[in-house]
């Protein structure tokens, strides 16, 4: 069964710190790879995204991810983190397969908490 | 000029009733989600739906019904509220499946309390 890991529950940063988040995906299928970022008590946010193309990608507030495929990696990293970065942070999977593709399948999550 | 909305946004009901949450999404989306996330704040897509095709996910009990009034409304619909449906309910929506992106933009969430 398809499935995606991420390998930390929680991860506790000082601010200005960097940061990885780790995530790693089942199947060797093709596959769509997202972040998602849930601050508290709000919706899910798209951060960034991996369709195709070059395998590294950011988003406007300074994060960024690297797709790998020979790792089935989708790992999120920033430089320096900001305390407005608290936030749960999902990883998601579309796995696809020639003309079909299936659900997004979400990680467990990570919560990033930025200490002063 | 909300993109996908859904009310209520907390709903505190007893075992046994039956309740709606509403889901509208103002995008042009040809595709809406029902994801369920637990106290746990794990995810799971519980039903997709677009103008063909309603997918009904198997793990999902038959006291969940969506309804989709039209393509820019995807309510769900609970009967006989048990314990275990506590969590938070999002609604979400996309392109259609042949689209160029599959990005999926959530609404803010229902939180659903069963006593």
């Amino acid at each position: 069964a398809q499935s995606v890991t991420q390998l930390d529950s929680q991860v506790p940063v000082f601010e200005e710190a960097p940061v990885e988040l780790r995530c790693n995906y089942s199947s060797s299928v093709s596959v769509y790879l997202f972040w998602y970022v849930q601050y508290p008590n709000q919706g899910l946010q798209l951060l960034l995204k991996y369709l195709s193309g070059s395998t590294l990608v950011e988003s406007i507030n300074g994060f960024e991810a690297e797709f790998n495929k020979s790792q089935t990696s989708f790992h999120l990293r920033k430089p320096s983190v900001h305390i407005s970065d608290t936030a749960e942070y999902f990883c998601a999977v579309i796995f696809h397969y020639g003309g079909s593709q299936g659900n997004l399948i979400f990680g467990k999550g990570t919560k990033l908490s930025v200490k002063p | 000029d909300t993109a996908v909305s859904q009310t209520p946004k907390y709903l505190v009901t007893q075992m046994g009733n039956d309740k709606s949450i509403k889901c509208e999404q103002n995008l042009g989306h040809d595709t809406m989600y029902w994801y369920k996330q637990d106290s746990k704040k794990f995810l799971k897509i519980m039903f997709s739906y677009n103008n063909k095709e309603l997918i009904i996910n198997e793990t999902v009990p038959n006291r969940f019904s969506p309804k989709s009034p039209d393509k820019a409304h995807l309510n769900l619909h609970i009967n006989s509220l048990e314990l275990g449906d506590s969590a938070v309910y999002f609604c979400a929506s996309s392109q259609a499946v042949t689209g160029l992106s599959y990005e999926q933009y959530f609404g803010p969430g229902t939180r659903l309390t069963v006593t």
